[in-house]
């Protein structure tokens, strides 16, 4: 059974620049879920995709938005970066709801915004 | 709306004594609640869960925690603690159904283990 994977591991990017991070969910999983990360802080809720639409989203501005692929992978895109978007980001992929209830997490991509 | 409250941003204890994570949780439905552990530069593992049923949940590494409705905790306890304990703890509930199935998760609990 393969975990959930994301790409790339770190990231630079300086301010106004945009950026896309990569998740692959774990076998048999079809929902993502994206969260953010900062220093210090629990991880807050951005989005979550389920057989690729958006199916709930946190207090995030519009410039954060996300893909779901048919296989279940899912990208999310931050345009306009900010410095307080630097942060660690990690994706949780799960079962649907009434299947599951537990989200597991990759590794996450630690993204520096200068 | 749910939201859960960890009492202690740093936690230390020497290496062989009982470790105690406290976590209280906010929630209009039945909770579903969570602990996961953070290693340095690594995402979010999963230590136990309580979803219905016993609640008194055993989890990897010798941890436990026991949901206590009339006091809405879920506190978290190893009865002795080992080096490799040292890490972020976050607790976490369930979000209701119009909440997009988030986690809301505490601001973590940092556990250095003292030799």
């Amino acid at each position: 059974e393969t975990g959930v994977t994301q790409s790339p591991t770190h990231l630079i990017k300086t301010r106004g620049q945009q950026v896309t991070l990569r998740c692959s969910s774990q076998s048999g999983h079809n929902t993502v879920s994206w969260y953010q990360q900062a220093l210090g802080q629990g991880p807050q809720f951005i989005f979550q995709y389920y057989r690729e639409e958006e199916n709930g989203r946190g207090n995030f501005p519009p410039r954060f938005s996300g893909l779901q692929f048919p296989n279940y992978s899912s990208e999310l895109n931050v345009n306009a970066l900010e410095l307080d978007d630097s942060a660690l980001y990690l994706c949780a992929s799960s079962l649907p709801r009434v299947f599951g209830e537990t989200q597991y997490f990759g590794p996450g991509t630690r993204l520096l915004v200068l | 709306a749910q939201s859960v409250t960890q009492l202690g941003s740093h936690v230390s204890v020497s290496e062989g004594a009982l470790v105690l994570l406290r976590c209280n949780y906010s929630s209009s439905v039945p909770p579903y609640l969570f602990w996961y552990v953070q290693y340095p530069n690594q995402g979010l593992q999963l230590l136990l869960k309580y979803t219905t049923g016993a609640t008194l949940v055993k989890g990897i590494n010798g941890f436990e925690a026991e949901f206590k409705k009339s006091e809405t905790s879920f506190h978290l306890t190893k009865p002795s603690a080992h080096m490799s304990d040292a890490a972020e703890y976050f607790c976490a509930v369930r979000g209701e159904v119009n909440t997009g199935n988030q986690f809301y998760f505490g601001t973590g609990t940092s556990l250095t283990v003292i030799p």
